[in-house]
């Protein structure tokens, strides 16, 4: 079993619209959690950490549930600049080992 | 700041070609990793190194060795390539903590062929 699965999508959404993507993890251990931004060629970048109490910043709002073990990302109001795959990280402290998704794909369409 | 560097940008191996890539990072983190990301798998860990002289294993290190004699430099060598290897492989780097602090400053990445 993957260590963090998400739905690859793609996910094609006109501008403006609202899009959630989730993410689920399977060690309960896992430590810490990101959401990171990978443009078309291009290296990964961080997005936003996700905290326990869920956390917003701008059009994004990110959330953690421990209990059920997954993780969302909530874009609002989506722009063309927002397409992109979006990858679900999660941190296991053994280590510092880093366990990222495969990605989910993002098109806005004008 | 130059942040992650790594070198060479795109390179093509025949099989059984040697080559290291390198990665530099000037932001005096402790740990460094090396990734290689092929289509629908994800980014996967090959080796990581938690500070100068330490290295170990991550989820998929056969084929691969890894040195990091500087703080700053992290090597990954391919002594037998093979062209299962070819992939994109990235660097990154981060501070020691785990939690919020923990983010991963990645390189630019490098595009290996092997034939």
């Amino acid at each position: 079993r993957k260590e963090v699965e998400q739905d690859p999508g793609p996910f094609n959404v006109p501008e403006g619209a609202t899009v959630a993507f989730n993410c689920t993890y399977s060690n309960s251990a896992s430590q810490s959690f990101f959401w990171y931004r990978q443009d078309c060629r291009k290296e990964p970048k961080l997005l936003m950490s996700v905290y326990s109490s869920g956390n917003e910043d701008g059009r994004f709002t990110a959330q953690l549930n421990r209990a059920s073990q997954y993780i969302s990302l909530l874009i609002r109001d989506s722009k063309l600049s927002d397409s992109a795959t979006y990858l679900c990280v999660v941190n296991i402290r053994t280590g510092n080992q880093f366990y990222f998704g495969t990605g989910t794909s993002l098109t806005v369409i004008p | 700041n130059a942040g992650v560097t790594q070198t060479p940008k795109f390179r093509v191996l025949k099989t059984g070609q040697s080559m290291t890539l390198l990665c530099a990072q000037d932001m005096n983190h402790e740990y460094m990793y090396w990734y290689r990301q092929d289509p629908g798998m994800g980014l996967r860990l090959i080796h990581y190194s938690v500070g100068e002289g330490t290295t170990a294993k991550g989820e998929v290190p056969d084929g691969y060795n890894v040195s990091r004699l500087k703080k700053q430099n992290f090597l990954l060598g391919l002594e037998s390539a093979a062209p299962s290897q070819t992939s994109v492989y990235f660097c990154a780097s981060s501070y020691p903590t785990s939690g919020r602090n923990s983010e991963q400053f990645f390189g630019p990445g490098t595009r290996l062929t092997v034939l």
